[in-house]
């Protein structure tokens, strides 16, 4: 069975202040890992696609690395607002597969 | 471009009955799947459909089932819905596939919320 982790599963953090959470993954048969957005009543957005190990994308005040060999993906975003609150997924591909599989997300909250 | 459409987005049904819930991609995409979501789990993959092709199946109950159209609209079918299926099914379209090319972004639509009773 395919196994991706996300830690911390919740996190509150103050306006203003850096964070980065987790995603573990199997590290043979990578093919790529995506992370997404998901805001309350919204559709998840697509924030990046990662396929390289060593891997570095940003998007504004988000960024993510990628360690294949390891398998884990942090993502981190910067001088948190509050807009930035939501639950970010990420999700392996596997090498052949035509299908994502997610972890359960970390849910991060915003203080103002 | 508009984005991926779902239909119904609430829906409430009462065991036993069956549902079709239906997914139009983005414009130019090819590939639909689909995901469900219940309290406490993440996204579960359910099936892609590629060219009206299934591609790949999750691990679900025959029950449910799906089907594309020639112009990449889904449809996803229940049958004998049980209390266990209520949930949010998430759709997502693709130009090629997510394993087609690695490079490749899903778009998720916003979702059908299902309510079994």
């Amino acid at each position: 069975i395919l196994n991706v982790e996300q830690s911390p599963q919740s996190l509150h953090v103050q306006e203003g202040d850096s964070t980065n959470f987790t995603c573990s993954f199997p590290s043979s048969n990578f093919y790529a890992l995506h992370w997404y957005r998901w805001e309350t009543a919204k559709s998840p957005e697509a924030l990046f696609v990662m396929t390289l190990n060593g891997d570095e994308k940003k998007k504004g005040r988000i960024s993510a690395t990628l360690n294949t060999k390891e398998g884990y993906s942090y993502l981190y975003i910067k001088g948190s607002q509050p807009e930035d609150s939501a639950t970010y997924l990420c999700a392996f591909l596997i090498q052949g597969a035509q299908k994502l599989v997610f972890g359960q997300g970390t849910r991060l909250t915003i203080n103002p | 471009k508009a984005g991926v459409t779902q239909t119904p987005r609430y829906l409430i049904k009462t065991r036993g009955q069956q549902v079709t819930l239906s997914c139009s991609p983005i414009s130019g995409h090819r590939s639909v799947s689909w995901y469900q979501q219940t309290p406490g789990q993440g996204l579960q993959f359910l099936f892609e459909y590629f060219s009206e092709t299934q591609r790949n199946k999750g691990n679900f109950p025959g029950r449910f089932s799906g089907r594309q159209f020639s112009n990449s609209r889904s449809e996803m079918n229940v049958s004998t819905l049980e209390l266990g299926d209520s949930a949010l099914y998430l759709c997502a379209s693709s130009l090629a596939g997510a394993g087609v090319g690695n490079q490749e972004t899903q778009y998720f639509g916003p979702g059908t919320r299902l309510l079994v009773l």
